[in-house]
């Protein structure tokens, strides 16, 4: 099945720098990579996804890049602000499992 | 349109007891899930369903049961409870033909 590592587990960066958290998987059938938020008790959160015949994607201060040929993608946060503070998850898609696979979040905190 | 919902919020259990956790859905999704996630970690799926009547093991399906009587919803049995089983539970939804799942708010259970 498949299986997605994500690093580093725990970021911690100055207002306004950015961030990046790396994720890789092992199957090449995955085709679909979302990119969740999940506050301090609360669901997780879509904030972005990219499909595999994307390279790059870009939703205002949040970008995801999809490497196909090294099955690696990451997100990429700019001028962080203190309520980006969240654990992030990464997850592929494979479509004939029908079923997300998730990485094991990083713990991002923006400090001031 | 309430999306996602799970009842209970948060339940205490003996060792022993049993409970179901509640999910319902309201977007008229085919696909089902519900997921486990322990302290610092990241979710992972225990079953899920791709319509009514059709569930499938996840990766951690020891102790639990699914049934999937009607689109709407997706209730997860526990039978014996045990300390291992202490977790928060997240079911999500998503729509066939589309990967984007949702989840609901969560079950935060304790098994004392």
């Amino acid at each position: 099945g498949e299986n997605v590592e994500q690093h580093p587990s725990t970021l911690s960066v100055q207002e306004g720098d950015s961030a990046v958290i790396k994720c890789t998987y092992s199957d090449s059938a995955s085709n679909y990579f979302p990119w969740y938020k999940q506050e301090l008790g609360k669901r997780p959160q879509l904030i972005i996804d990219i499909r595999s015949n994307v390279g790059e994607k870009k939703d205002q201060r949040i970008a995801v890049t999809l490497n196909k040929t090294a099955k690696h993608f990451s997100l990429h946060i700019t001028e962080t602000q203190p309520e980006d503070s969240a654990v992030y998850f990464c997850a592929a898609f494979t479509g004939g499992g029908n079923k997300l696979t998730f990485g094991t979040g990083t713990q991002l905190k923006v400090e001031l | 349109n309430a999306g996602v919902t799970q009842t209970p919020k948060f339940r205490i259990l003996k060792i022993g007891q049993s409970m179901t956790l509640q999910c319902a859905q309201d977007m008229n999704h085919n696909y089902m899930y519900w997921y486990r996630q322990d302290p610092g970690m990241g979710l992972k799926l225990i079953y899920y369903s791709v319509g009514a009547g059709i569930t499938d093991k996840g990766e951690v399906p020891n102790g639990y049961n699914v049934s999937r009587s009607t689109t709407e919803d997706f209730p997860l049995r526990l039978e014996l409870a045990a300390p291992s089983q202490t977790s928060v539970y997240f079911c999500a939804s998503r729509q066939g033909g589309q990967e984007t799942q949702y989840f609901g708010p969560g079950t935060r259970l304790l098994v004392l």
